[in-house]
């Protein structure tokens, strides 16, 4: 159990153009799911808290206009990239945080999708 | 910055021998968890040691916490190969918004 997916896996698109991520926890209802951005061989870098029903919580120096956050539903958090730059070319990770029943603060994290920005 | 450092930033070691890593962190912590990445691909959760816990095992896999230095170590023994990875540790920060912030990482390579 504990499965969450992101889709696509790997994305290439123009400059310009936005691109949206899904992400999807496939067998729990998770009330918050979190968004992280890695840029080769560095670490995993937070970038906004998403509640579901609630606008998202956006870390230090990320855009919240560039950077479209939906929690739609307990299982369902997008990303989306809009009007799409060469430097937003990285690796993207979601990240979901069970509703009920964890002993701690359990999260389970997506395979990630790769988006290449020509 | 919220984020943990680790050290060493790489590590190469031959098959057989142990590789050791540590974290640093910066606030108080309720626990540390350790995750593996392999090169392009998604987190793996290792371990999470509480705070409460001085040592934790599993499998090959053994973790120290020492809440006076803020720190943990993740000692992986009989290294193999497929050890080959990026080693991170993860706290959480920010009280009850409790988000999980990744350390800098420790690239793992085990030569056959």
């Amino acid at each position: 159990g504990a499965v969450v997916s992101q889709h696509p896996s790997w994305v290439i698109c123009k400059s310009g153009t936005s691109v949206k991520i899904e992400c999807r926890s496939l067998d729990f209802q998770a009330t918050t799911m979190f968004w992280y951005r890695q840029f080769p061989k560095q670490s995993l870098m937070l970038m906004a808290t998403s509640n579901e029903g609630s606008k998202a919580t956006y870390e230090q120096g990320v855009e919240k206009d560039k950077f479209l956050i939906n929690h739609a539903s307990l299982t369902l958090s997008t990303l989306t990239v809009t009007s799409a730059h060469p430097e937003d070319s990285s690796f993207y990770i979601c990240s979901a945080r069970r509703l009920a029943g964890a002993h701690y603060n359990e999260q389970f994290f997506g395979p990630g999708t790769r988006l290449t920005v020509l | 910055s919220q984020q943990g450092e680790e050290d060493p930033q790489a590590l190469s070691i031959q098959e057989g021998e142990n590789a050791t890593m540590n974290c640093s962190y910066k606030t108080s912590i309720n626990n540390l968890q350790w995750y593996r990445q392999n090169s392009g691909r998604g987190l793996v959760h290792l371990i999470l040691i509480r705070s409460n816990e001085r040592e934790k095992h599993s499998g090959r896999l053994r973790v120290t916490l020492d809440t006076s230095k803020k720190s943990s170590s993740l000692l992986i023994t009989a290294s193999r190969a497929a050890d080959t990875a990026s080693y991170f540790c993860a706290t959480y920060y920010g009280g009850a918004t409790n988000k999980l912030i990744f350390g800098t990482g420790t690239l793992l390579a085990v030569q056959p």
